[in-house]
């Protein structure tokens, strides 16, 4: 599986929009770009996933670049309760789902 | 909703004891999963399974064991438990055909 890097931790102010960028530029064409964010004492949770076209849900957007080296994902207008670490994670799609999650990115929501 | 439960949220074994934490999903998924986490170290997955009786070593196997015996149970076992042992464990399941994760809440192990 691709290797990801993330910012350590970022800082957003509450209303804004926070935009955590990732790096996976040894990603191969069958693999997708997963996110998934840990609120503090809680398992993780699903964000949002994409392969090479941009997409949105409820929760946030996720942006890929064209050559899928690098992407973003998007939280319109952050809260206070988005405050969280922030998973970026490369998954082979034939794999047996074989997940590695790394250090992620820690933002901090600052009212 | 998902539901992922795990059968304590704080458990403090000694050394030597030997542990069992359990796993129950109610959605039917066929994947199950078993990762540690530590701090500056993020999740680690220790085991998966993708069937009943089935298993698969993950990125740090060494001194635990799992059992799948029933499709919505996934237990961890810590034959001979130690210090080292010491950290937060999560339980996660997955359907077939998907790659979102569910997650329970942990457990939080403390070994003495």
């Amino acid at each position: 599986d691709a290797k990801t890097t993330q910012p350590t931790s970022m800082d957003c102010a509450e209303g804004r929009a926070a935009n955590l960028p990732c790096n996976h530029s040894t990603i191969s064409g069958n693999e997708y770009v997963y996110w998934y964010r840990q609120i503090h004492s809680q398992g993780p949770q699903y964000i949002i996933h994409g392969l090479k076209n941009n997409e949105t849900n409820e929760m946030a957007s996720l942006i890929i670049t064209e050559d899928r080296k690098s992407s973003t994902l998007i939280l319109p207008h952050a809260t206070l309760r988005d405050t969280a670490v922030y998973y970026c994670i490369i998954i082979y799609s034939g794999g047996y789902q074989k997940v590695t999650f790394g250090i992620g990115t820690k933002l901090q929501v600052i009212p | 909703d998902v539901k992922v439960t795990q059968s304590s949220r704080y458990l403090v074994k000694r050394t030597g004891e030997k542990v069992f934490l359990e796993c129950v999903q109610d959605m039917d998924h066929e994947n199950m999963f078993w990762y540690r986490q530590d701090p500056g170290l993020g999740l680690r997955l220790i085991y998966f399974s993708y069937d009943v009786k089935m298993k698969e070593k993950g990125d740090i196997p060494e001194g635990y064991s799992v059992s799948r015996e029933k499709k919505e149970r996934f237990s961890l076992i810590l034959e001979s438990a130690s210090t080292n042992q010491t950290s937060m464990y999560l339980c996660a399941i997955s359907g077939w055909s998907s790659y979102e994760q569910y997650f329970g809440p942990g457990t939080r192990l403390t070994v003495t």
